[in-house]
């Protein structure tokens, strides 16, 4: 089964309105997170390294006010997109790290479009 | 600087022949781990293989198999007998051990079966 959950997987929203993602880890308890940005046909760029307990880790060209990054326990992150424009329409994807093994779980990602 | 790089953008065959996916990395590390992962038209993340820099053993998985070379820093993939099911984009990603968990990807490479 899924070890690390999103929500939503798909979101339309109107431009100037904030949007939330949630990414679970449903197996374990995950001090870090990541959340990956991919627009349409191209790759996948890490935008944010989230700790539990504090503040996110922001990649280079990553504004930190526009992309909203929670980790208040060990099982969830949030990302919220403030202020959505369309050219915030993107695939958001997180993953954890984490587990016994040290293994990297990918979210199935979420669909953000903004109108 | 790019860090890893497919330099194929798209690979179109028709079902059963092979199929080589190319991943040239770059890393002054010397402890690092390589990954592959299957994107579907859904969007999420597949995990095929992972491996780290101290085992250059060549490894089969079915009709996968991976061919690790340190000494041209590649680590290519391939899909023997092809099937339409493996239409999808293929990321090659590096992940350096100071930064464990934050995955550097490749642009990708688009392979199309057809019938």
């Amino acid at each position: 089964g899924a070890v690390v959950s999103q929500h939503p997987s798909r979101v339309i929203c109107k431009s100037g309105t904030s949007v939330k993602i949630e990414c679970r880890s449903l197996d374990f308890q995950a001090t870090t997170m990541f959340w990956y940005r991919q627009f349409p046909k191209q790759s996948l760029m890490l935008m944010a390294t989230s700790n539990e307990g504090s503040k996110a880790t922001y990649e280079q060209g990553v504004e930190k006010d526009k992309f909203l990054i929670n980790h208040a326990s060990l099982t969830l992150s949030t990302l919220t997109v403030t202020s959505a424009h369309p050219e915030d329409s993107s695939f958001y994807i997180c993953s954890v790290f984490g587990g016994r093994t040290g293994e990297l779980f990918f979210g199935e990602g979420s669909r953000l479009t903004v109108l | 600087a790019q860090k890893v790089t497919q330099a194929q953008t798209e690979i179109s065959v028709v079902e059963k022949e092979d199929v080589t996916l190319d991943c040239v990395y770059e890393t002054r590390d010397t402890t690092y781990y390589l990954f592959w992962y299957k994107q579907p038209p859904s969007g999420e993340l597949v995990f095929l293989i992972r491996r780290n820099s101290f085992d250059e053993q060549n490894e089969i998985s079915g009709r996968y198999s991976w061919n690790f070379q340190k000494s041209t820093s590649s680590f290519n993939f391939t899909i023997t007998a092809s099937q339409v099911v493996d239409s999808a984009v293929y990321f090659c990603a590096l992940s350096e051990v100071d930064s464990w968990g934050k995955l550097q990807f490749g642009a990708g490479t688009q392979v199309v079966v057809t019938p």
